[in-house]
């Protein structure tokens, strides 16, 4: 059975604070790993998919990072806004296409 | 990217019955697929829906109690039959994008309460 963890499962910051979160996943048969953004009542929004061993990707100010050999990422908020507040997915496909899901680290940013 | 909408966008129902809810997309797409997301839990994958066969579903996850229908290339449904607490989740459709990466792409969801 594929297991992807988050942590943390939630986390409060001041606007204005950097924040960063974990997602860990099998390290074997790695395909790719996804990022989304997913606001309540909204559809999850995708924000990043990572295939390489060491990609950084960036979108405004977010930005993430991939470690396949020990398989973990990171997804770093710089300056976090309220508008950031959201639950933050991952989500890891293996050879096989099967999406599976972390649980999540719900984000509440305070202004 | 695809634009899906669901139907409804949430619903409050009683022990035993059922809900239907509906996904559409604005693009034709070989497979929709169901997911739940149970509170605290992950977003799961119940099954897999094909236009002009049977769906395929997840282990743990049976005709009986979640029949779809794919009607044609752009609609799907998904029945929660005979609720029971143990049902009240978010209900989400997806297509998966065109690229090699096999991006996909959501719907805004279903959540279901059920007393």
């Amino acid at each position: 059975i594929l297991n992807v963890e988050q942590s943390p499962q939630s986390l409060h910051v001041q606007e204005g604070d950097s924040t960063n979160f974990t997602c860990s996943f099998p390290s074997s048969n790695f395909y790719a790993l996804h990022w989304y953004r997913w606001e309540t009542a909204k559809s999850p929004e995708a924000l990043f998919v990572m295939t390489l061993n060491g990609d950084e990707k960036k979108k405004g100010r977010i930005s993430a990072t991939l470690n396949t050999k020990e398989g973990y990422s990171y997804l770093y908020i710089k300056g976090s806004q309220p508008e950031d507040s959201a639950t933050y997915l991952c989500a890891f496909t293996n050879y096989g296409q099967n999406f599976v899901f972390g649980p999540g680290t719900r984000l509440s940013v305070l202004p | 990217s695809a634009v899906i909408s669901q139907k409804p966008s949430r619903d409050i129902c009683q022990r035993g019955t059922s809900l239907t809810i509906q996904c559409q997309v604005d693009s034709q797409v070989t497979m929709m697929f169901w997911y739940r997301q149970q509170p605290g839990q992950s977003l799961t994958l119940i099954a897999t829906a094909n236009q002009g066969s049977e769906a395929t579903y997840e282990s743990g996850f049976v005709i009986d109690k979640f029949p779809i229908s794919r009607p044609n290339l752009t609609f799907s449904t998904l029945t929660v039959s005979n609720m029971s607490p143990e049902d009240s989740s978010i209900y989400l459709c997806s297509v998966k994008g065109a690229g090699v990466n096999n991006e996909q792409f959501f719907g805004p969801g279903t959540r279901l309460t059920v007393l």
